[in-house]
């Protein structure tokens, strides 16, 4: 069975920097994408931007680049999201999410992760 | 980028009876070379991530209810759920992946009356 398992909660301060992982399980890594989504306290969905499991290739979305960075480890079926200079409103749940291609519905989603920034 | 728009924001509707939820696109998210529309329906329950429920626009996800089913195509949507049971209360979201950014619907919360 496909999982996506986020880290775990992080309170961070105005400035900060902070990285999420994302384990995979129940499928061939490098073979998908995942993607990275935030969800502000009582709010919609945002993408924040993709990765290629397979060649390491990033598509950031304009609001978010030169602040976030995307990568993945294939030996441990990992990826990780950092978002750096943080802001009060960066407080959300971000969620990772896979799909198949890179114009594509996602699924599964990851649990989760609060990331709160403030001082 | 593409805007998507959902209405209404909220709906309350008895057991049993028809929900209807709408998404426009401020684009067309169909596809000309294969004819498929480029879009997504999720439910999210509090405290979940978002569960897909439909992809292009009109296949239902394995699992998924048949009283679940997307219609539409080029910027106007429809997700219906025809007999509402208490385990569907939850918020509704469209999403188009024609283009990036990738982007979402503000979300439809459905209740029960």
């Amino acid at each position: 069975q496909v999982h996506l398992v986020q880290s775990g909660a992080e309170v961070k301060k105005p400035g900060a920097s902070v990285r999420v992982s994302c384990k995979a399980s129940g499928y061939t890594f490098t073979g998908y994408y995942i993607h990275w989504v935030r969800q502000a306290p009582g709010q919609g969905l945002e993408w924040m931007g993709r990765i290629n499991l397979n060649s390491g290739g990033t598509n950031y979305a304009q609001m978010f680049q030169g602040r976030v960075t995307m990568t993945g480890d294939t030996f441990i079926s990992t990826a990780y999201m950092e978002l750096s200079r943080l802001r009060s409103d960066d407080t959300a749940v971000y969620y990772c999410a896979r799909s198949k291609n890179d114009l594509d519905w996602f699924d599964p989603w990851g649990q989760g992760t609060l990331v709160t920034v403030s001082s | 980028d593409i805007v998507m728009t959902q209405s209404p924001d909220s709906l309350a509707v008895s057991l049993g009876e028809r929900a209807t939820i709408n998404c426009k696109s401020s684009q067309s998210v169909l596809y000309s070379s294969n004819n498929k529309n480029y879009l997504a329906w999720y439910q999210q329950k509090p405290g979940q991530p978002p569960k897909l429920f439909i992809y292009w626009a009109s296949t239902r996800e394995s699992g998924v209810p048949d009283r679940f089913s997307g219609s539409g195509s080029g910027t106007d949507f429809t997700l219906t759920i025809s007999s509402l049971q208490a385990e569907d209360v939850a918020v509704y979201f469209c999403q188009q992946y024609y283009s990036t950014p990738l982007t979402f619907g503000g979300g439809t919360k459905v209740e029960i009356k």
